[in-house]
């Protein structure tokens, strides 16, 4: 069963630092592109970023590059989102998504690890 | 990076067909037939209904259906249900290998 667990979430100050994990299982972590999408609360889905299967290609939302990266360690089939200079806006639940190879969709999502920026 | 606009809601009685569409530009929906479309009840993570515009995963009943129309895609729900009521989104691979998602659709079962 494809299980994808996103933890790290928190509260933090404007401008400050978090990194998100998620803990992929299931599967083999090596062969999905991966992706970070947000939702703040009340509102829509928003695409963040992805990352290929060696971390060689990333990909990022123009309201988020700059400062946050994304990366992954296949050999601890983890995927992590390290978050700068945050702000108000960033607050969100943020989702771990897996990539479906060759196609742009997605079907397994985790359920959510919370981020909020306030001072 | 502007979302793709869909109406705030919909709604229908059970039995009605309600239709939810999603526009966007000729560098997202207008050019690829990459549009996805998710199901999203309250305090859950969201559920794909149909890729690639009009495919639907095993599982999803033969009620919902997809298409597009130059800029516009549409997701239909045919037989409404009560366990249809749930937020929808739809999304779009978006030139410069980004993604972009609708600002989503609340369907309201009467």
């Amino acid at each position: 069963e494809v299980q994808l667990v996103e933890s790290g979430g928190g509260l933090v100050q404007p401008g400050g630092s978090l990194r998100l994990s998620c803990a992929a299982s299931g599967f083999t972590f090596s062969d999905f592109w991966m992706h970070w999408v947000r939702q703040a609360p009340g509102e829509g889905l928003v695409w963040v970023s992805r990352i290929n299967t060696d971390g060689s290609i990333t990909n990022y939302a123009d309201s988020v590059k700059g400062r946050f990266t994304i990366s992954r360690d296949n050999a601890k089939n983890t995927l992590y989102l390290q978050m700068n200079s945050l702000r108000v806006e960033d607050t969100a639940l943020y989702y771990c998504v897996r990539g479906v190879p060759g196609n742009y969709y997605w079907v397994y999502w985790g359920q959510g690890t919370l981020v909020s920026v306030s001072s | 990076q502007s979302a793709l606009t869909q109406p705030p809601s919909v709604s229908g009685s059970p039995g009605q067909s309600v239709t939810i569409s999603c526009t966007g530009t000729s560098s997202d929906v207008g050019s690829y037939n990459r549009v996805s479309w998710y199901q999203q009840p309250p305090g859950t993570a969201p559920k794909l209904m149909i890729f690639e515009v009009s495919n639907r995963p095993s599982g999803v009943p033969d009620r919902f259906s997809g298409s597009k129309s130059g800029n516009t895609a549409s997701l239909t729900i045919s037989g409404l249900q009560a366990e249809d009521e749930a937020d929808y989104y739809c999304s779009s691979y978006r030139s410069g290998n980004t993604y972009v998602f609708g600002t989503g659709t609340k369907v309201t079962v009467l």
